[in-house]
């Protein structure tokens, strides 16, 4: 059982290039999440999608977009890229149960921006 | 945005201590308090989930208490171990129009070191 995937787990990028991080789940969860954890902020909603076909903006969407591609898959794209937006970026899911269960989060990406 | 606070930043103990550490949120539309515990160079992983007031989650040498109408919460360890040291995060829940859609807010995170 893999949990949550994120691809990939390291990625240097010049500014104004664009990226997608991938995120995959094999739990059936039906809600998933992007966080982004900098220094001293603790770590922060970017986006998410509480169930397949929905998405919304979290504490800190500015400069990036969501697709939820399927069940599955949440992925976050950064369309121009910034040096602001170095930080490492972590995917999460759940079952729409949150006074039971809590998140699995992925294993993250760190994002350079130079 | 809720505001959630951890106390204190960070921790050192000696092997065998016990401690514990403080979680403070808004207690206006709660819904629900997470722990997570932190390892360096992991993910973060649930430790528990609480909603009730006064409810209080055991694992093993881990424990956490929950008082929502004054809004905290406290995580024991007894008897730490080097195997504890990590950073532990809480998260809070609000309740928003029925639903919280599972917008979880962390606090900064505990970091604990448990000297051999």
């Amino acid at each position: 059982n893999a949990g949550v995937t994120q691809t990939p787990k390291f990625q240097v990028l010049k500014t104004g290039q664009s990226m997608t991080l991938q995120c995959a789940q094999d739990m059936n969860h039906n809600s998933m999440y992007w966080y982004r954890q900098d220094p001293g902020m603790g770590l922060r909603l970017i986006y998410y999608s509480a169930s397949e076909g929905t998405t919304d903006k979290g504490e800190v969407p500015n400069g990036y977009n969501v697709s939820r591609l399927n069940k599955r898959e949440f992925s976050l794209r950064l369309e121009s890229a910034a040096p602001s937006q170095t930080s490492v970026y972590f995917c999460a899911s759940s079952y729409r149960d949150w006074g039971n269960y809590g998140y699995t989060f992925g294993s993250g990406t760190r994002l350079t921006v130079v | 945005i809720l505001n959630v606070e951890q106390s204190p930043q960070s921790l050192h103990v000696q092997e065998g201590d016990s401690t514990n550490f403080t979680c403070s949120f808004p207690s206006s539309n709660f819904y629900a308090l997470h722990w997570y515990r932190w390892e360096t160079a992991k993910s973060p992983e649930a430790l528990f989930v609480m909603t009730l007031n006064g409810d209080e989650k055991k694992k093993g040498r881990i424990s956490a208490t929950l008082n929502t109408k004054e809004g905290y919460s406290y995580l024991y360890i007894k008897g730490s171990q080097p195997e504890d040291s990590a950073t532990y995060l809480c998260a809070s829940l609000a309740n928003a129009g029925g639903t919280s859609y599972g917008k979880l807010t962390f606090g900064q995170g505990t970091i604990l070191t448990v000297h051999p």
